[in-house]
């Protein structure tokens, strides 16, 4: 199963963009490119997700690399609402989610 | 539309006892996965069901099981409960119309406690 690096943690500031790595390098050509983020004492919920092409949606956007070994979620301008944990997930037909650790991001006011 | 619903919200057991957990699904959706979520190893998969079916299981032991019903409501089940089950059980929904695209709908989760 494909799985998926990213950082622990990161920190932005108010109103400022935040774009969130993650590595997938052993993507395989039919994994989609999933984005879930999780608020405190909240379930995951639905952020966005991908196969190749660059994604928008009304709360984030998505950057796939050209290998796809890449991607980055990229909110425009965060609030503090945006603090949350991150997940990046590979999923291919017929698979389950695996979450991994994801990125705890902390927004400052 | 109604989100997912979990129930309960919270459970204290005690080791050795058993314990059931409910989850209804967004209506219309026939995939229920359920996860368990706890700070040493974050969210993990159980199993998925889809119109009744086990589709998906995770690596957990046999005590954890689960099922499905026509009504696409699920229950999973924990006995012989150990220290180790504490945790936030979620509960997902899908349409799964295409697996690898589908979006899952977390619900509240139920946290419990096994003392």
């Amino acid at each position: 199963d494909a799985k998926t690096t990213q950082p622990n943690s990161m920190e932005s500031n108010e109103e400022e963009p935040v774009h969130l790595p993650c590595n997938h390098s052993t993507i395989s050509g039919t994994d989609y490119i999933h984005w879930y983020r999780q608020l405190p004492s909240q379930g995951p919920e639905y952020v966005i997700h991908g196969l190749t092409s660059n994604v928008n949606n009304r709360m984030a956007s998505l950057a796939i690399a050209e290998d796809r070994k890449s991607s980055t979620l990229i909110l425009h301008r965060a609030t503090l609402r945006d603090a949350a944990v991150y997940y990046c997930i590979l999923r291919d037909t017929g698979n389950q989610f695996y979450f991994g650790t994801g990125t705890s991001l902390t927004v400052i006011p | 539309k109604a989100g997912v619903t979990q129930t309960p919200r919270y459970l204290i057991k005690t080791r050795g006892q058993q314990v059931t957990l409910s989850c209804s699904p967004i209506s219309g959706h026939r995939s229920v996965s359920w996860y368990q979520q706890t700070p040493g190893q974050g969210l993990q998969f159980l199993f998925e069901y889809f119109s009744e079916t086990q589709r998906n299981k995770g690596n957990f032991p046999g005590r954890f099981s689960g099922r499905q019903f026509s009504n696409s409501r699920s229950e999973m089940n924990v006995s012989t409960l150990e220290l180790g089950d504490s945790a936030l059980y979620l509960c997902a929904s899908s349409l799964s119309t295409s697996t690898a695209q589908d979006t899952q709908y977390f619900g509240p989760g139920t946290r419990l406690t096994v003392l």
